[in-house]
């Protein structure tokens, strides 16, 4: 299958500071990414969708401001958490969709803590 | 909107014996695709089986197999054998065919397999 890779896997950083997470498919075109937020025992939550060269739509409830999508190639999209507080403390997935099968690829997360 | 509901938040098993995990969803659209995922330690997610609405014969992938009850909106996922490595989350998914490819999950079940 297609792999897509995250960077960092585990980032620490203090509040009000901000983080950029970036999520790369290595060997496919990946026309849309999805980002995903999981909070310690829960599911996976869509914050947001992007495609490739387009303004990201964010989920009903995700603050486009503090969370900044880009996605200007086909084989990189990052998210950056403006101002993080400890709350935005969680495991961040990417998944990615694209050509030529269109299935979706998981990255292998980011963990982000704020202290 | 699509929902998915995991009505066990927590399953065992013993090595060797068969789990049915269950997975009921909600929507309104004729043609989807259907998905159990597998959510190791790691935290990497990893795609067990997928199903499309439209074909009537469930899926198997080796020892995992699902139970399609289209009317009743029922995809519960049978493991037959149950080894060590079987032990994660698992998620049951939903993707509107013809969409914007993006999955909604489950709140999960988490599996312990008992040597």
């Amino acid at each position: 299958g297609a792999v897509v890779s995250q960077h960092p896997s585990w980032v620490i950083c203090k509040s009000g500071t901000s983080v950029k997470i970036e999520c790369r498919s290595l060997d496919f075109q990946a026309t849309t990414m999805f980002w995903y937020r999981q909070f310690p025992k829960q599911s996976l939550m869509l914050m947001a969708t992007s495609n490739e060269g387009s303004k990201a739509t964010y989920e009903q409830g995700v603050e486009k401001d503090k969370f900044l999508i880009n996605h200007a190639s086909l084989t990189l999209s990052t998210l950056t958490v403006t101002s993080a507080h400890p709350e935005d403390s969680s495991f961040y997935i990417c998944m990615t969709s694209g050509l030529p099968s269109y299935e979706q690829y998981f990255g292998p997360g980011t963990r982000l803590t704020v202290t | 909107a699509q929902t998915v509901t995991q009505s066990q938040p927590e399953m065992s098993v013993q090595e060797a014996e068969t789990v049915t995990l269950s997975c009921t969803y909600d929507t309104s659209e004729s043609d989807y695709y259907l998905f159990w995922y597998k959510q190791p330690p790691s935290r990497q997610m990893i795609l067990v089986i997928r199903q499309e609405a439209y074909k009537q014969q469930n899926a198997t992938e080796n020892r995992f197999s699902v139970n399609f009850q289209k009317a009743a909106k029922s995809f519960s996922l049978k493991i037959s054998d149950s080894q060590l490595g079987d032990a994660a989350m698992y998620f049951c998914a939903f993707e509107t065919q013809g969409g914007s490819e993006k999955l909604v999950f489950g709140k999960g079940t988490k599996l312990t397999v008992n040597p």
